[in-house]
């Protein structure tokens, strides 16, 4: 197990187009972490995972916005209806106990929505 | 919206110290200080954290000041790896919600 992993590591889509992102968090992790980032600014929180149960959302997330992590291992988050608003890296982590300390980031996943 | 103020770059000398500063004039007494850097097209990673006392690891130590509204993460002697953008939070332990601003971009010059 090397980390935090995701994929696809680059996605350019059509507005409109719905896209799925897939996150794979270190083994035996049980929170996982979906964050976003725009160009020029620090990641903004999207929501969190403990085991399967998804336990936090950010008012980001809207309604064409949903995650899943069935079964607590891997996790995916959904887009519906792209905007290009939507054009971020999407950003997943792992940690086994507490963020802030413990937490591991993949190397995201660039959407770009034309 | 981030609780801290960083200035938005610095520059530093290979081999010197990087001294990179943080307000945060509004924390709580449950708060502690993060420092977290992220490395160009890489996620976030963790640094080093402290409550009110100094800390150090083998990355960097943190320096807060005593009333607690402001402190200094210093890399002793920096390299060109750690050309990165560095981010200042202040969240409670448990916090899952991290708040990252816009951070410091520092640029380690040979």
């Amino acid at each position: 197990d090397t980390g935090v992993s995701q994929n696809p590591r680059h996605k350019i889509t059509k507005r409109g187009q719905n896209v799925t992102f897939r996150c794979d968090p270190i083994s035996e992790h049980n929170r996982l972490y979906w964050y976003r980032q725009t160009l020029g600014q620090g990641p903004e929180f999207l929501t969190y995972f403990q085991n399967e149960a998804q336990l936090e959302k950010s008012r980001l997330l809207s309604d064409r916005f949903s995650a899943e992590r069935p079964k607590g291992s891997f996790s995916t988050l959904e887009i519906q209806r792209t905007e290009q608003g939507d054009s971020a890296m999407y950003l997943c982590a792992s940690s086994g106990d507490l963020f802030n300390t413990e937490a591991f980031f993949g190397q995201g996943t660039r959407l770009t929505v034309v | 919206d981030a609780k801290t103020t960083q200035p938005p770059s610095m520059d530093c000398a290979e081999g010197r110290a990087a001294n990179l500063p943080c307000n945060h004039s509004t924390i709580s007494g449950n708060e502690y200080v993060y420092w977290y850097r992220q490395i160009h097209s890489q996620g976030p990673q963790y640094i080093i954290h402290g409550l009110k006392n100094n800390e150090t690891n083998e990355m960097a130590s943190l320096i807060i000041t005593e009333d607690r509204k402001s402190s200094t993460l210093i890399l002793p002697h920096a390299t060109l790896r750690d050309t990165a953008v560095y981010y200042c939070i202040v969240s409670a332990l448990n916090n899952n919600d991290m708040r990252f601003g816009a951070g410091t971009r520092l640029t380690v010059k040979p």
